[in-house]
């Protein structure tokens, strides 16, 4: 299972852009890499998943290099309710059958 | 859609005595994985159970034991509760069809005293 590596908290201003990287530098060929967000004393909530290159959906962009051993995920113009943990997960093909979430990324936006 | 559902939101227990947390899966969803989240540290992995089975399990002594029924709804037991016990207990859903995207209840707050 590919052990992942994030920044324990950012800050950051709303309106700006934010990217969070992880890496994940034993990445099996057949894992996907998938980021989720979680508020207080709430379950965490599915925001991306990609395989390689560049994934966008209505909520954020997750960037992918060629070698796949780190991923980025970026928020747009962030926003106070963008303020959570993310965590980002390198999963076997399988499914997420044993894996552990880590502690993530705590991001606090700031007025 | 209704989402993951589980029960009861907050439990208070003492030492030694035994927990019942429940969860009902989205419509559809056969997987149903439990999770351990104590103050300040992330998601532990407790449990999987698909189709009826236990199909996997974390790094948890067996007190902490489970089951999935037929309508694939599960209960996470804990027997003999410590006071490391004590954390945000986490239900999560996915459908066969889809290996990656778990779908997390709102979890239950238990505490130990």
């Amino acid at each position: 299972l590919a052990k992942t590596t994030q920044p324990i908290s950012m800050d950051s201003y709303e309106g700006q852009e934010v990217n969070i990287t992880c890496s994940h530098n034993n990445i099996a060929t057949n894992d996907y890499i998938t980021w989720y967000q979680q508020f207080p004393s709430q379950g965490p909530r599915f925001i991306i998943q990609g395989y390689k290159t560049k994934v966008t959906n209505e909520v954020a962009s997750l960037f992918i290099p060629a070698d796949r051993k780190s991923s980025t995920l970026s928020l747009p113009r962030v926003s106070l309710s963008d303020t959570a943990v993310y965590y980002c997960l390198v999963g076997l093909s399988g499914g997420y059958q044993k894996v552990t979430f880590g502690i993530g990324t705590k991001l606090q936006v700031i007025p | 859609e209704a989402g993951v559902t589980q029960s009861p939101t907050h439990l208070i227990k003492t030492r030694g005595q035994q927990a019942t947390l429940r969860c009902s899966p989205i419509s559809g969803h056969t997987s149903v994985y439990w999770y351990q989240q104590a103050l300040g540290l992330g998601l532990q992995f407790l449990l999987w159970y698909d189709e009826g089975e236990e199909r996997n399990r974390g790094n948890f002594p067996p007190r902490f034991s489970g089951r999935q029924f037929p309508n694939y709804s599960s209960e996470l037991n804990v027997n003999a509760l410590e006071l490391e016990d004590s954390a945000l207990y986490l239900c999560a859903s996915r459908p066969s069809t889809d290996p990656y995207e778990q779908y997390f209840g709102p979890g239950t707050r238990l505490t130990v005293t």
